[in-house]
């Protein structure tokens, strides 16, 4: 157990719709990472929030945004949701400040869009 | 950020140490190496990471080569547990990774 949470574990909508996925760091960390991982395509970097501020950007679609709360939880939203969405969406944690250092992931949402 | 190039899979015999080499011939000076292990579809896992010198920890091993184009990750004794996707990245993108399967 890492320490980071992942609500829901799954996910199932359909095509056109938005969704809310939702990420705890563990105590104390306060960078949250978000990945999408697909069959195809492996484990790509979205989106990196440090104390509420983006502080790195990946391949995130316009159609997807991010945010950090000053809780420090965060939120990947998800909206109009095409059948090539489907995946896992992975967050992760670390205490440091930089870009990429040292990560604990949590158990990922499984999106599945029908 | 710098591209990784690993094998694409492995095998080991059960106890016996497992080798994943990586190159990552287009790291920067100052870039870290960071490893890490995914088991099936669970998140992944952090395992170690390095910069110039070796580095060793309670899961594993790190030896960079001196010009920091490659590394191999060492697991001094393998168990079918440690049957997963191996990762070495320089930052922010992750290949394909190594399938490491340990036999018995």
């Amino acid at each position: 157990d890492s320490g980071v949470t992942q609500t829901p574990k799954h996910l199932i909508t359909a095509t056109g719709q938005r969704v809310t996925l939702r990420c705890s760091p563990r105590s104390g960390d306060l960078s949250v990472y978000w990945y999408q991982q697909s069959l195809d395509q492996g484990l790509q970097f979205l989106i990196q929030y440090y104390n509420g501020e983006e502080r790195a950007k990946g391949n995130i679609l316009e159609r997807f945004s991010a945010q950090q709360f000053p809780d420090l939880h965060s939120e990947l939203n998800l909206s109009s949701l095409e059948l090539g969405d489907s995946a896992l969406y992975f967050c992760a944690s670390s205490p440091h400040t930089g870009v990429g250092n040292e990560q604990f992931f949590g158990p990922g949402t499984r999106l599945t869009v029908l | 950020d710098a591209k990784t190039t690993q094998p694409p899979s492995m095998d080991c015999a059960e106890g016996r140490a497992a080798n994943l080499p990586c190159n990552h011939s287009t790291i920067s000076g100052n870039e870290y190496v960071y490893w890490y292990r995914q088991i099936h579809s669970q998140g992944p896992q952090y395992i170690i990471h390095g910069l110039k010198n070796n580095e060793t920890n309670e899961m594993a091993s790190l030896i960079i080569t001196e010009d920091r184009k490659s590394s191999t990750l060492i697991l001094p004794h393998a168990t079918l547990r440690d049957t997963a996707v191996y990762y070495c990245i320089g930052k922010l993108i992750f290949g394909k990774g190594t399938k490491l399967s340990v036999k018995p």
